[in-house]
C-alpha cells in the first residue's frame, strides 16, 4: 500500500544542521518531494529527487535517497530561524498522473 | 492574479448549512485537488480532478461534493456542514506528466459551530 511516514517534531539550534527523515513503502515511486509549509500558508515545493538518484544538493539543502531501505532524508545546513516550518515528504508513481502521497509533516523549530 | 487562489480565506458557519469553497488557477493545469489539513492527520485528499468534468474520490470524500465545469475552477461544497469538517482546506493544481509538482493555494480556514 501507499504510506509515507515522518517523525512529527524536530528542534534544532540556529546554525546547526537539521535532518528530517521520511520512509515510504512503494518501491515504484518515481519522484520524491520535499514541501515546506510556513505558518498560515500553503505548501511550496522545496526540492525533489528522481528515484534513480542517490543524492541531490541545492545550496543549503541536501536530499539523500536510499531506495533499498525506502528512506529519504532532507538535510538543512546552517539552519536559520526562517527555516522554522512544517516539512512534508511526498511521493509520486510511475504514471505520474496520480495524486501525490504526503507524509503527516515534520514540524521544525529553530531555537535562536 | 496569476497562480492559484482560494476564497474565502476564512469562513465561520453553522452546523447544517451549505458552504462552498472556491478554487481558481490561471495556469490551465489539468489536475486539481482538494485537501484538508488537521492536527495529527497531516494532509488528507478529499477529491481530485484530472480534467474538466472528470472527478475522483480521495481518502476522505464523505460529506463533500465537487464539480469541475471549467478547467480553471474547482469548487468544493459541504452540503450540510458538521463540526468535524472544521479544518483548513487547501486546493492544489498540477500540470501532469512524470514530474508532478503540485502548486498549492493559500488555504481556507473553515470553522463550523
Amino acid at each position: 500500500g501507499e504510506d509515507v511516514e515522518q517523525s512529527l517534531f524536530l528542534s534544532v539550534r540556529e546554525g546547526d544542521s537539521s535532518v528530517i527523515n521520511c520512509t515510504y513503502t512503494d518501491s515504484s515511486s518515481t519522484y520524491l518531494y520535499w514541501y515546506k509549509q510556513e505558518p498560515g500558508a500553503g505548501l511550496q515545493l522545496l526540492t525533489y529527487i528522481f528515484s534513480n538518484m542517490d543524492m541531490k544538493q541545492d545550496q543549503r539543502l541536501t536530499v539523500l535517497l536510499n531506495k533499498k531501505d525506502k528512506h529519504l532524508s532532507l538535510r538543512i545546513a546552517d539552519t536559520q530561524t526562517g527555516d522554522s516550518a512544517i516539512y512534508f515528504c511526498a511521493e509520486s508513481f510511475n504514471s505520474g498522473n496520480t495524486p501525490l502521497v504526503f507524509g503527516k509533516g515534520t514540524r521544525l523549530s529553530v531555537i535562536a | 492574479d496569476a497562480g492559484i487562489t482560494q476564497s474565502p480565506r476564512y469562513k465561520i458557519t453553522e452546523t447544517g448549512r451549505q458552504v462552498t469553497l472556491m478554487c481558481h488557477q490561471t495556469w490551465s493545469h489539468s489536475y486539481m485537488f482538494w485537501y484538508r489539513q488537521d492536527l495529527g492527520h497531516g494532509l488528507r485528499l478529499i477529491y481530485y480532478s484530472a480534467a474538466a468534468d472528470i472527478t475522483d474520490k480521495g481518502e476522505v470524500p464523505d460529506g463533500y461534493v465537487v464539480s469541475r465545469s471549467k478547467t480553471e475552477n474547482f469548487p468544493l461544497t459541504l452540503e450540510s456542514a458538521t463540526r468535524s469538517q472544521t479544518s483548513v482546506y487547501f486546493c492544489a493544481s498540477m500540470a501532469g506528466g512524470s514530474y508532478n509538482e503540485q502548486f498549492f493555494g493559500p488555504g481556507t480556514r473553515l470553522t463550523v459551530l
